[in-house]
């Protein structure tokens, strides 16, 4: 009965590289969000997919970003180029439907530094 | 444009003392408000929630109040624990699929 599940726990890229981050929800949950937490912020909303689907990305950054929940498989959040900026914590958390938000759950993160 | 605040980033309260954590926010739509406790290096868990049509939401030692007209939530916990030192988030939701989060309140409780 495994939570939320993201990996890498951390992550080190230089200036220019590509990031990689993958979620799985937990069981039975369809529904993913991604969440990213500047240092000293709070958690700003990125981007909501259903299984290949992309609902609302209405927080992504219009370059470098992208998001994709396959068929079979986790879903991916893509930082492509990546500069310092970039550097924060990236939550997702799932649902097992929209609107539940007392079970959205949300994995452990991954912590992106960019050098 | 923050649309939900919490304007004290941190608070230190006596073990056995009630916390009180604060949050104001700016949307009159939002209609579904939820506190999160959060340990470092681990994700947000879920605390309680309240709905905009009520003004008080009890669970166990954590109540959350609701003041719509002056668009302030307030999240207490009596008697405060060790346990209980995190950061805690209040966020918003306005019937959409994201929540807004403020920037948070560090809890210290002190033994």
């Amino acid at each position: 009965n495994a939570g939320v599940m993201q990996n890498p726990r951390h992550l080190v890229r230089r200036r220019g590289q590509e990031a990689r981050l993958r979620c799985s929800p937990m069981k039975g949950h369809s529904h993913v969000y991604w969440y990213r937490q500047l240092p000293e912020e709070g958690l700003k909303f990125m981007v909501y997919l259903q299984k290949e689907n992309i609902i609302d990305e209405s927080g992504m950054p219009k370059e470098r970003f992208s998001a994709e929940f396959p068929k079979e498989g986790p879903s991916i959040l893509r930082i492509q180029q990546v500069v310092r900026g970039d550097s924060a914590a990236y939550f997702c958390a799932s649902s097992p439907r929209t609107g539940t938000f007392y079970g959205y759950t949300f994995g452990s993160g991954t912590r992106l530094t960019v050098v | 444009d923050q649309q939900v605040k919490q304007n004290s980033p941190s608070l230190s309260v006596q073990e056995g003392r009630i916390s009180i954590l604060n949050c104001d926010y700016t949307n009159s739509m939002f209609d579904y408000f939820l506190w999160y406790k959060k340990y470092p290096a681990e994700g947000p868990t879920f605390l309680i929630s309240i709905s905009s049509i009520k003004d008080k939401n009890e669970d166990g030692r954590f109540t959350v109040f609701l003041n719509k007209s002056a668009k302030h939530l307030s999240l207490h916990i009596v008697p405060s624990q060790p346990g209980d030192s995190a950061v805690y988030f209040c966020a918003a939701n306005n019937a959409g699929n994201m929540l807004t989060f403020g920037g948070g309140t560090r809890l210290m409780v002190k033994p």
